[in-house]
């Protein structure tokens, strides 16, 4: 089993719409997460962190829930400009270590008009 | 701040040649990373340097060797290049190695025939 796992997508959605991606992580000890935006051909980019109580930045809205161990990203009115690939990321490490972060392969979303 | 730059931005080597991957951070970041991204994979860490003089191993380090430079520069160097290692090549930095956010430079797309 991957450590972090994404549905590859591509998710095709209209402008305007809500889209919601699931991620799945197996290290139980892992602390934290994010989410990572890629554009194509692009270095990956923080989106955001995602927090136990879930948080939300703008259009965006992250859950994390620890006893299923899995991850969500919800966007909300969705833009042309949201078309990327979202990774899931997480770290497994000890608190207080070097952080070695584990990347899903990405969610591939594209908005259309 | 030109944040994380690599050099090359693209290569081509044939079996066997040796070359080093370039990296530099303006950020005065103590910790820094290298990752290769292959289709279908997600981003793998190769090496890294939690603060300058020290580096370790990450989860694919075979055909690879780092140096730590000063606390700007960190080049990952590939002895005698294989197929395999055709891949784009992502340096990274961080505040502190127990600090997660990660940043990025533009990537290196290495072709090797």
């Amino acid at each position: 089993r991957k450590e972090v796992e994404q549905d590859p997508g591509p998710f095709n959605v209209p402008e305007g719409a809500t889209v919601a991606f699931n991620c799945t992580y197996s290290n139980s000890a892992s602390q934290s997460f994010f989410w990572y935006r890629q554009d194509c051909r692009k270095e990956p980019k923080l989106l955001m962190s995602v927090y136990s109580s879930g948080n939300e930045d703008g259009r965006f809205t992250a859950q994390l829930n620890r006893a299923s161990q899995y991850i969500s990203l919800l966007i909300r009115d969705s833009k042309l400009s949201d078309s990327a690939t979202y990774l899931c990321v997480v770290n497994p490490s000890d608190p207080g270590t070097a952080s070695k972060l584990t990347f899903g392969t990405g969610t591939r979303l594209q908005v259309t008009l | 701040n030109a944040g994380v730059t690599q050099t090359p931005k693209f290569q081509v080597l044939k079996t066997g040649q040796s070359m080093t991957l370039q990296c530099a951070q303006d950020m005065n970041h103590n910790s820094m990373y290298w990752y290769r991204q292959d289709p279908g994979m997600g981003l793998r860490l190769i090496y890294y340097s939690a603060s300058e003089g020290t580096t370790d191993k990450g989860e694919v380090p075979n055909g690879y060797n780092v140096s730590r430079l000063n606390k700007r520069e960190f080049s990952l160097r590939l002895e005698s290049a294989a197929p395999s290692q055709t891949s784009v090549y992502f340096c990274a930095s961080s505040l502190r190695a127990t600090q997660e956010t990660q940043y990025f430079g533009p990537g290196t797309r290495l072709l090797v025939l």
